[in-house]
């Protein structure tokens, strides 16, 4: 079964930092591209980042610049997100996702989509 | 970055309507479109890419379409099954990004 397990959920004071893991199973992550996509309570979802899992190379969204991490380990199939200096507005579910990118019959570039979830990981920042 | 902006922010069909919502980006992204269906407590699910190119799996009353700034969702014969919060996302440059999302309740 094709599928992103993630780790389960966390607790942390705010300050503190917080790693969840994402780990494939039923394909290998080597050819693909893992991003990381959250949601606070109620509210839409927030790209965070991508990492290619091939060459590491990773591209964030400025906010969390300097605050996010996003690492791979061909190894264990697994991804990994991890977010430092927590503050209460980063209670949210964090989702990773499979990164595929589309190309047609020419090659022509598509561009890019996220086609496999996982579960999503609660992350609460609370004092 | 570019803007996502979606309407309605909610819509109330019944069942067998056919049901449209747009998506408008801040500037051209030619049809680097996707869209996702969130059910409610679940992961969001690829619906569309490429603006209009059906995943595979995807039930063919989904279709999408547009170019540059302005796109659109449909479903043919909304069924009960698809409750959800609909959200579009620009692949064309980082930070990709997200519209608020379309809420779709049936009657």
């Amino acid at each position: 079964q094709v599928q992103l397990v993630q780790s389960g959920a966390e607790v942390r004071k705010p300050g503190a930092s917080v790693k969840v893991s994402c780990q494939a199973s039923g394909f290998t992550l080597s050819n693909s591209g893992v991003t990381w996509v959250r949601q606070a309570p109620g509210q839409g979802l927030e790209w965070m980042g991508w990492i290619s899992v091939q060459n590491e190379y990773t591209d964030s969204a400025p906010k969390f610049q300097g605050r996010v991490t996003l690492t791979a380990d061909r190894s264990t199939n697994t991804a990994s997100m991890e977010l430092t200096s927590l503050r209460s507005d980063d209670t949210a579910l964090y989702y990773c996702a499979r990164k595929v990118d589309h190309y047609d019959s020419s090659g022509y570039d598509l561009g890019s989509a996220f086609d496999i979830w996982g579960q999503g990981t609660m992350v609460t920042v609370s004092s | 970055d570019i803007r996502m902006t979606q309407s309605p922010s909610s819509l109330s069909a019944s069942v067998g309507d056919r049901v449209s919502f747009t998506c408008r980006a801040s500037q051209s992204i030619t049809t680097y479109l996707n869209w996702y269906q969130q059910k409610p407590g679940k992961a969001p699910k690829l619906l569309i890419y490429a603006a209009s190119s059906l995943q595979s799996g995807v039930p063919s009353r989904f279709s999408g379409s547009g170019s540059g700034t302005d796109f659109t969702l449909t479903i043919t014969s909304l069924q009960p099954e698809d409750l959800a919060i609909y959200y579009c996302q620009q692949s064309y440059s980082t930070p990709w990004t997200f519209g608020q999302g379309t809420k779709v309740e049936i009657k």
